[in-house]
């Protein structure tokens, strides 16, 4: 199974200041694969990056993520309040899918 | 509008079968593959397996033994089940849709099961 390693496990911002999240696979992962998503309490996961880069619909442009091969990130260019939640990035390129522990952004 | 919502049974007794059912509305089970998905305190989200938009089935090998997926396409219907439930099986279970690549880009709200006697 392809191991992903989120880091860090959590992260307290302030309003405004740019976050980074990394996730680092155990083997590499084509690009199209790679996909995060943000949870808040109670609620389901949801959709924010696919693909590595791609907003899904809806998601504002502060949100971005980059990478290739073994080594992908998620940024949060601005945190805002309503931001505040567990980001987990996700790879479908092989049985099993996996998840990253998840980082859990909370505001200062 | 794209709806997914998961029908459980709460509480299962330990060794007992889970089932679960995940109605969806706005889209075809024949044109998607459907996934479950559970998030659990002691192992957080974790891949159990989907069915293909043409029927067929994969599963993570760590449920392969107990876990069964099926649909009725009928009824807009994707069934989980899974036997010899053990307390560590607590947690929520949800199904998703995968628009390609494993992307799973709408949820249902999820099902709480506990798993106590």
């Amino acid at each position: 199974a392809i191991v992903l390693n989120q880091s860090p496990s959590s992260i307290i911002a302030s309003q405004g200041e740019k976050v980074t999240i990394t996730c680092r696979a155990s083997s590499s992962i084509s690009s199209n694969y790679l996909h995060w998503y943000q949870q808040k309490p109670g609620a389901f996961p949801k959709l924010v990056i696919y693909s590595t880069s791609y907003r899904a619909s809806g998601v504002p442009s502060r949100f971005s993520g980059s990478g290739s091969g073994t080594s992908y990130s998620f940024t949060i260019s601005r945190v805002e309040a309503e931001d505040v939640a567990t980001y987990y990035c996700q790879q479908g390129s092989s049985n099993p899918y996996t998840f990253g522990a998840g980082t859990k952004l909370e505001l200062k | 509008q794209v709806q997914l919502k998961e029908t459980g049974p709460g509480l299962v007794q330990p060794t007992q079968t889970l089932s679960i059912t995940c109605t969806v509305s706005g889209f075809s089970l024949t044109s998607y593959y459907m996934q479950w998905v559970r998030q659990t305190p002691g192992k957080g989200l974790e891949w159990m397996g989907f069915i293909r938009s043409g029927g067929s089935t994969e599963y993570n090998s760590e449920f392969k033994s107990r876990l069964s997926i099926s649909r009725d396409t009928s009824k807009n219907q994707v069934f989980l089940k899974m036997n010899s439930l053990k307390t560590e099986d607590t947690g929520v279970y949800y199904c998703a849709r995968e628009r390609s690549y494993g992307v799973m880009d709408a949820w249902g709200q999820g099902a709480s099961v506990t798993v106590s006697s």
